[in-house]
């Protein structure tokens, strides 16, 4: 089983529909992230977390929220959906005291029509 | 704020050939990672460079870090069809936030 699990791994949604991504993981890493693929703009951060207390905005936050209900999960929500939120999704870890790379999920692919 | 670019965008090179990926920086940091990512797949983690003069190898692979420079080099050498994939660089802020800003990455083509 992987790491860190996303669903669903695929979205069709229409516009205006409330969606939710959702991460898991089983690392035990404390700091999780959210990013945003576009092809030609490689991943933009959406927001990271380093705790349940602690959630931060990334580089594209609006249009976004996020949900951190226990330390092995993050989930990420768009209250009302557009088509130029159509993207690959990833949710990232990232341990304490390592050498920092993150530790990547499969992706969650979002269409908005 | 932190930029980070990438460059050349797209690869394409004929097997046996080397070439170099180049990842420039805006600001400050210490911590430089490269990434791959197959088509339809996630991204799994190749190098990671933490300190300037770094030099790192796998394989047909060398990554290097130059701090002063802000810059990170990942060499190719005598490609394969298997090394063709994206590659993204990553810097990582050193502020303390542990946040991670991308490239927007290198499509390699190798080609028999």
């Amino acid at each position: 089983d992987a790491d860190v699990t996303q669903t669903p791994r695929n979205r069709i949604t229409k516009t205006g529909k409330r969606i939710m991504l959702e991460c898991s993981q089983t690392k035990g890493h404390d700091r999780m992230y959210w990013y945003r693929q576009d092809p030609g703009l490689g991943l933009r951060l959406i927001y990271y977390s380093f705790d349940v207390k602690d959630i931060n905005k990334g580089e594209i936050s609006d249009g976004y929220s996020v949900s951190r209900q226990a330390q092995a999960k993050f989930s990420l929500s768009l209250e009302s959906a557009i088509p130029n939120q159509t993207a690959l999704y990833f949710c990232a870890t990232r341990g304490t005291g390592t050498t920092g790379e993150l530790f990547f999920g499969e992706g969650s692919r979002l269409t908005v029509l | 704020e932190l930029k980070v670019e990438q460059n050349p965008l797209f690869l394409s090179m004929q097997e046996g050939k080397n070439y170099t990926i180049y990842c420039n920086y805006s600001t400050t940091s210490d911590r430089l990672y490269w990434y791959r990512q197959d088509p339809g797949k996630s991204l799994e983690s190749l190098f990671v460079l933490l300190s300037n003069g770094a030099v790192k190898q796998e394989g047909r692979l060398m990554a290097s870090l130059d701090t002063k420079a802000r810059l990170s080099t990942l060499h190719i050498t005598a490609a394969v069809h298997d090394l063709s994939a994206t590659y993204f660089c990553a810097v990582g802020h050193t502020s303390g936030t542990y946040k991670y800003i991308f490239g927007t990455g290198t499509r390699l083509k190798v080609l028999a």
